[in-house]
């Protein structure tokens, strides 16, 4: 079975360039997440999907980040300007949906992004 | 406020010795607990999953074990080897986190196993 497939796996920007993460989950896995994360640190939920539906955005930074999820498989995470604090990986996760998304999760390799 | 504490924050052992990794949380009532590992520049790989109602999880090498009343859980690994050297996390689904029960993490042990 196939995992969950992230790209770039590795991205160098200047500060206000914007950028873009895309993410294919595991086949059948309603819930996607995208999570930060930065050195040292555990992740940090930006935004959970249930198929093509927000479930909590909560903490994504709405003025430079968004994310969509297209027919409730594939996904884009798009930081439009950046900052020199966004420098983090980017990791997707899915999981089937079991009760409130309580599933195991499963994630992709991540997105290294640097910003300068 | 959930609060996930894993310490230490690295540990190193020489090759072939049992080592338990420690997590911690502040509030008993968890739907789930998930333990993951970490390789450097790598995303997070599943370890074992416990819900609430079970003691322990067994995977190979790897028993995790779930106390909810006295917030902790352990990651035990038998027999070491240097191909464990990762970064283990630790994670609740806490039910009182939001509407869709999420995750909360601990920051993780740095593991280093000595050949």
């Amino acid at each position: 079975e196939a995992g969950v497939a992230q790209s770039p796996r590795y991205k160098i920007i200047e500060k206000r360039q914007s950028v873009a993460f895309w993410c294919n989950p595991i086949s059948g896995h309603a819930t996607l997440y995208w999570y930060q994360q930065i050195l040292g640190q555990g992740p940090k939920l930006l935004i959970q999907f249930q198929n093509n539906g927000v479930v909590d955005d909560s903490q994504l930074p709405k003025d430079r980040f968004s994310a969509e999820r297209l027919k409730g498989v594939d996904s884009t995470l798009k930081i439009q300007p950046a900052k020199l604090e966004d420098s983090a990986v980017y990791l997707c996760a899915s999981s089937l949906v079991s009760g409130f998304g309580t599933g195991e999760l499963f994630f992709g390799e991540g997105s290294r992004l640097t910003v300068l | 406020k959930q609060e996930v504490t894993q310490i230490p924050a690295a540990l190193s052992v020489p090759e072939g010795e049992n080592l338990v990794l420690n997590c911690s949380f502040t509030d008993s009532a968890i739907y789930n607990l998930q333990w993951f590992r970490q390789d450097p520049g790598k995303g997070l790989t599943s370890l074992l999953l416990i819900q609430s109602s079970q003691r322990e999880q067994t995977s190979g090498r790897l028993n995790a074990s779930l106390d909810k009343s006295s917030g902790r859980s352990t990651l035990y690994i038998a027999a070491s080897q240097p191909g464990d050297s990762a970064t283990y996390l630790c994670a609740v689904r806490d039910p009182r986190a939001g509407s869709n029960y999420q995750l909360i993490w601990g920051a993780g042990t740095k593991l280093i196993i000595k050949p």
